[in-house]
């Protein structure tokens, strides 16, 4: 199986600030990856796929990047409504496996 | 537009069989894959198991041997049966479209294992 080891697990950030989110592949995945946003109550919602596409509707703040083990999602100008925690998902591989998630939280 | 929606029991007993349904709506299970995936309470999400457009099924391996998904086309129905509950198994279960890249979830079903 594909381990997703995500970091950090927890960061603390400012309105404004610009904060990234790492997932590290246990192996190769290409770019078969995807990056969730959740909130309390919520299910995932999908920000990114194939590691660089933006989702529909999603603000440009929001950027993927990365390539075979190493992925980063980063938060540009971030903004109170983007408090939740964040997810990877590797999808190239089954048993699909997601990252062990960050929480955004306001310092 | 798509759309997903979960249902079944929110309360099984441990050793008992979990059945739940996931409706869908706005595409055909014909055409597009659906997944299972579930998520502990404060914990982060699991993937169970697919069913493919094609009638196939894949299982994450560690739930393989307890985990059995199935589908009614007419009904635009998948169905998700997974036996020997413990109370490890609480949490959310979601069914997403997979295809492409997990863009659609439904609302999540809780499903609680208790005596």
């Amino acid at each position: 199986d594909t381990v997703m080891t995500q970091s950090p697990a927890s960061m603390s950030t400012s309105v404004g600030e610009r904060v990234t989110v790492n997932c590290k592949a246990s192996q190769s995945v290409g770019t078969v990856v995807a990056w969730f946003q959740q909130k309390p109550g919520q299910s995932p919602k999908r920000l990114i796929y194939l590691a660089t596409n933006r989702h529909t509707g999603v603000p440009d703040r929001f950027t993927g990047s990365g390539f075979g083990r190493d992925f980063t999602l980063t938060i540009s100008n971030v903004e109170a409504e983007d408090l939740a925690v964040y997810y990877c998902l590797q999808y190239d591989s089954i048993p699909w496996t997601f990252g062990g998630g960050t929480k955004l939280e306001l310092k | 537009q798509v759309q997903l929606k979960e249902s079944g029991p929110g309360l099984v007993q441990p050793s008992e069989t979990l059945s739940l349904t996931c409706t869908v709506s706005g595409f055909s299970l014909t055409s597009y894959s659906v997944s299972w995936v579930r998520q502990p309470s404060g914990k982060g999400p699991e993937w169970m198991g697919r069913m493919w457009y094609d009638g196939d099924t894949a299982y994450n391996s560690a739930l393989k041997s307890r985990l059995s998904i199935s589908r009614d086309t007419s009904k635009n129905q998948v169905f998700l049966k997974m036996n020997s509950l413990q109370t490890d198994d609480t949490g959310t279960y979601y069914c997403t479209r997979d295809s492409p890249g997990f863009a659609y979830w439904g609302q999540g079903t809780l499903v609680t294992v208790s005596s």
